[in-house]
């Protein structure tokens, strides 16, 4: 079946312009999470969302970042006045989320979006 | 607070030799742990898991993971690397019980490189 998909796949942003990338989860699945990775690093938790409440936003380094999932599917990371420092890769994770399955914590990401600001 | 530490930035090994990635874990509770790959470009893949049972952990492409709770690690093994394995590989961990905390805490990555 299809996998997480994100676009754009790249985006390169003057520096405070307004972004928006966008993440399609694989069909069903309840939980859905944004990472941002920059160059060398590994994946940083930025936000989480079970449907459509956002349960976690703690990863967020500013209010300059902004997630919604309105329908609880697809979800949009919006990035406010763009700065250097947010160049980086962003995933979008999502997993099924079931009460209690063996399966239901995997969580499947999609190819990212790369994020250059200049 | 939570970490996940992967003590070898890279790792080279000749093909059809056995190779081992690195991953110790510091948590306040029990954890369900993750190996990841990451290819040039592409998303990251999941591999294998450790939730409860058996600490051998077996998955994907032939790789497997032994879960020592005394040591806190959770190594990625695979008897005979090819060179196709050559990746990024990133051990992730999560804490049972943190109710609706689901994120995953990452190492920093191993890059594995597997000569011909």
């Amino acid at each position: 079946g299809a996998g997480v998909s994100q676009s754009p796949r790249y985006k390169v942003a003057k520096r405070g312009q307004d972004v928006a990338l966008r993440c399609d989860p694989i069909s069903g699945h309840v939980s859905l999470f944004w990472y941002q990775q920059a160059l060398g690093q590994g994946p940083e938790f930025l936000t989480y969302f079970q449907n459509e409440a956002q349960l976690d936003k703690s990863g967020l380094p500013s209010d300059r970042f902004f997630a919604e999932r309105p329908e609880g599917s697809v979800s949009t990371l919006k990035i406010q006045r763009t700065q250097q420092e947010d160049s980086a890769v962003y995933l979008c994770a999502s997993s099924l989320a079931g009460g209690g399955a063996v399966r239901a914590d995997t969580q499947y990401f999609g190819p990212g979006t790369r994020l250059t600001v200049l | 607070a939570q970490s996940v530490a992967q003590p070898e930035d890279q790792v080279n090994v000749a093909e059809g030799n056995p190779l081992t990635v690195k991953c110790t874990y510091s948590v306040s509770g029990n954890p369900y742990l993750f190996w990841y790959v990451q290819y040039p470009n592409r998303g990251l893949q999941f591999l294998l898991k450790y939730i409860t049972g058996d600490n051998l952990v077996k998955g994907s492409y032939g790789f497997e993971a032994e879960f020592n709770k005394s040591q806190t690690s959770f190594h990625l093994k695979k008897p005979s690397a090819l060179v196709s394995d050559s990746a990024l590989y990133f051990c992730a961990v999560r804490l049972i019980n943190a109710g609706n905390n689901r994120k995953l805490i990452w190492g920093l990555g191993t890059s594995l490189a597997v000569n011909p």
